[in-house]
């Protein structure tokens, strides 16, 4: 089991374009949450992905957009990109959407997304 | 407002000297608090949950709700705990509100 895993691990953008970043979950998993982790910051929520529909939404504004496949996999789009987008984008994932253990996620390496 | 605390941003102890990063929180309700540990050129992981009660590579953390803090300790570092350590808090949604991490150094 490869585990979660992300795509590309490092990108660079140039202000104003839009990005794409894939993840596919744990095998066995359902449910994908993202993560924005700027330098020195713990990972902040974007939003979290069950059954093809976004479930939760963290503070982040509509250009933060996802969209989860029938295969539980996912995607994070981010238009008009800002420099302030530069940070590691991790993708986590777990089964189920609610239940015990709610918090215990199983996360990929990240993408490096910077932002000129 | 939820929110998690972690104070020290660096944490340096030599081999066998206890450790303790500290951890406080904001939550109207009850939360799940939990550890999550990054080692150098890994994932993050999950260290511990405190539902559990258990002890996972010697380190422990007792919920304390009167304090609010979720404190992790082991009594003797070894060079390997050497890591980025966030505390976690969810509201039983899968969304983990994350501190902004305690880099434990230890020294040998």
């Amino acid at each position: 089991d490869a585990g979660v895993t992300q795509s590309p691990t490092h990108l660079i953008k140039t202000r104003g374009q839009q990005v794409t970043l894939r993840c596919s979950p744990k095998s066995g998993h359902d449910t994908v949450s993202w993560y924005q982790q700027a330098l020195g910051q713990g990972p902040q929520f974007i939003f979290q992905y069950y059954e093809e529909e976004e479930r939760q939404r963290g503070n982040f504004p509509d250009r933060f957009s996802g969209h989860q496949f029938p295969n539980y996999s996912s995607e994070l789009n981010v238009n008009a990109l800002l420099l302030g987008d530069s940070a590691l984008y991790l993708c986590a994932s777990r089964r189920g959407l609610a239940g015990p253990n709610t918090g215990e996620l199983f996360f990929g390496e990240g993408s490096r997304l910077t932002v000129l | 407002a939820q929110r998690v605390t972690q104070p020290e941003k660096l944490l340096s102890v030599f081999k066998g000297a206890p450790v303790e990063l500290k951890c406080n929180y904001s939550y109207s309700g009850s939360p799940e608090l939990f550890w999550y540990v990054q080692y150098s050129r890994q994932r993050l992981q999950l260290l511990l949950r405190h539902i559990s009660r258990e002890s996972i590579k010697g380190f422990t953390a007792d919920l304390n709700k009167g304090e609010t803090s979720f404190h992790l300790k082991k009594p003797f570092a070894q060079e390997e705990d050497s890591a980025m350590y966030y505390c976690a808090l969810s509201g039983n949604t899968g969304k983990l509100i994350f501190g902004q991490g305690t880099t434990l150094q230890v020294k040998p």
